[in-house]
């Protein structure tokens, strides 16, 4: 089956500090990925679209500034938050797209729980 | 995409079969029906998906309605490890395909 990872799973750090977050796609390549930030007890929010050799996607209201996506490869995304804050605390998931034609199922990540002190 | 709307919360008895609605009376012709559960502190995990033939696999079957405008995930046999949120999502073909959550439903298999 498709296998999507993510690096750390969790991770606590000082408030101003970056974090950096990676999400691969062990046994696909993917055009593709998407990152979500899941507050408690809420739906997954999608932040941001991410491109394989291109600049992401922003959804509205979301930092591009703030939140760095890099998809350098086919198999990897990464999310870095930059000075991050006690709100930046959340759960963030990635997804990947297989293939890139229409109807394909999008894969995601475990997540990973980010603790900002 | 299309809104979709579903119950908050549901039962169902360790065993049974689960029916999980969802209405999506805006769908368009082009917009695929997907299925997608989340539990609990783990990344959401994809059930099903259609267009507008019913379908099955080893997880679920999915029905939907012969105007699309609803469809309803079944589980045939609803297992403790079942308990998650499920989330109905409509996708369309176009663009960034991504995918939008709602509030889904959170469904709990009583023993």
């Amino acid at each position: 089956g498709a296998v999507v990872s993510q690096h750390p799973s969790r991770v606590i750090c000082k408030s101003g500090t970056s974090v950096k977050i990676e999400c691969r796609s062990l046994d696909f390549q993917a055009t593709t990925m998407f990152w979500y930030r899941q507050f408690p007890k809420q739906s997954l929010m999608l932040m941001a679209t991410s491109n394989e050799g291109s600049k992401a996607t922003y959804e509205q209201g979301v930092e591009k500034d703030k939140f760095l996506i890099n998809h350098a490869s086919l198999t990897l995304s990464t999310l870095t938050v930059t000075s991050a804050h006690p709100e930046d605390s959340s759960f963030y998931i990635c997804s990947a797209k297989r293939g890139a034609s229409g109807g394909n199922e999008q894969f995601f990540g475990p997540g990973t729980r980010l603790t900002v002190l | 995409d299309a809104k979709t709307t579903q119950p908050t919360s549901m039962d169902c008895a360790e065993g049974r079969a689960a029916n999980l609605p969802c209405n999506h009376s805006t769908i368009s012709g082009n917009e695929y029906v997907y299925w997608y559960r989340q539990i609990h502190s783990q990344g959401p995990q994809y059930i099903i998906h259609g267009l507008k033939n019913n379908e099955t696999n080893e997880m679920a079957s999915l029905i939907i309605t012969e105007d699309r405008k609803s469809s309803t995930l079944i589980l045939p046999h609803a297992t403790l490890r079942d308990t998650a949120v499920y989330y109905c999502i409509v996708r369309g073909l176009q663009g960034a395909q991504k995918l939008v959550f709602g509030q889904g439903t959170r469904l709990t298999i009583n023993p």
